[in-house]
């Protein structure tokens, strides 16, 4: 399986700065088929980027996804209060699935 | 739009069955792969199985293969888990997903005594 590593566990930052979070492929990911998703406690996972750069409908542009191969980052631009959450990658280039460990963002 | 509904779920005895159903509307149910994924209270998310789209291939994580089984009905634009023999750390919200589409709330199925 491709195992998927997220960098840092844990980003302490304060609203209006910028986060960068990254995501590792243990092997090159099929067609750059790597998605992000943000999860708040008690709610489902929400997608934020598909195909490593794509933004899903309604997300704000705040939030961009990079990088190729066995290297993506998701960055939010300047963080929203909203925007304190754990985020995981995901890589569906092949059948079988893999996530990420997930990387929580919390309020310095 | 989009939209995934997740249903199913229960409090059921280790040992005993569950049956989870998806209902899909707004994408192309019929052409599109799909999957299943949980998530255990306080955990990551775990992918649980694969259907490809017309039911001729799937795929099991190890930690569920020879329990449960995925199916779909095209007819119904519907996606099923059939778990079987169901153990305490099978507890979990079930979510269903496609690729590059939003998920649905996920169903929460507890194995307790």
């Amino acid at each position: 399986e491709n195992v998927l590593t997220q960098s840092p566990g844990t980003l302490s930052l304060s609203p209006g700065e910028r986060a960068t979070l990254s995501c590792r492929a243990r092997q090159s990911v099929n067609n750059n088929y790597l998605a992000w998703f943000q999860q708040k406690p008690g709610q489902a996972p929400r997608l934020l980027i598909y195909g490593a750069s794509s933004r899903a409908t309604g997300i704000p542009d705040r939030f961009s996804g990079s990088g190729s191969g066995t290297d993506f980052t998701l960055t939010i631009s300047r963080l929203e209060p909203e925007d304190f959450a754990v985020y995981y990658c995901q890589q569906y280039g092949t059948a079988l699935w893999t996530f990420g460990q997930g990387t929580k963002v919390e309020i310095k | 739009q989009v939209q995934l509904v997740e249903s199913g779920g229960g409090v059921v005895q280790p040992g005993r069955s569950l049956r989870l159903s998806c209902a899909a509307s707004g994408l192309a149910f019929s052409s599109s792969a799909m999957h299943w994924v949980r998530q255990a209270p306080g955990k990551g998310l775990e992918w649980v199985a694969f259907i490809s789209y017309d039911g001729s291939n799937k795929a099991y994580a190890d930690s569920v293969r020879g329990r449960f089984s995925i199916s779909r009905d095209n007819s119904k634009n519907t996606l099923y888990l059939q778990m079987n023999s169901l153990r305490a750390e099978d507890t979990a919200l079930y979510y269903c997903a496609s690729p590059a589409i939003p998920w649905g709330q996920g169903t929460l199925a507890t194995v307790s005594s």
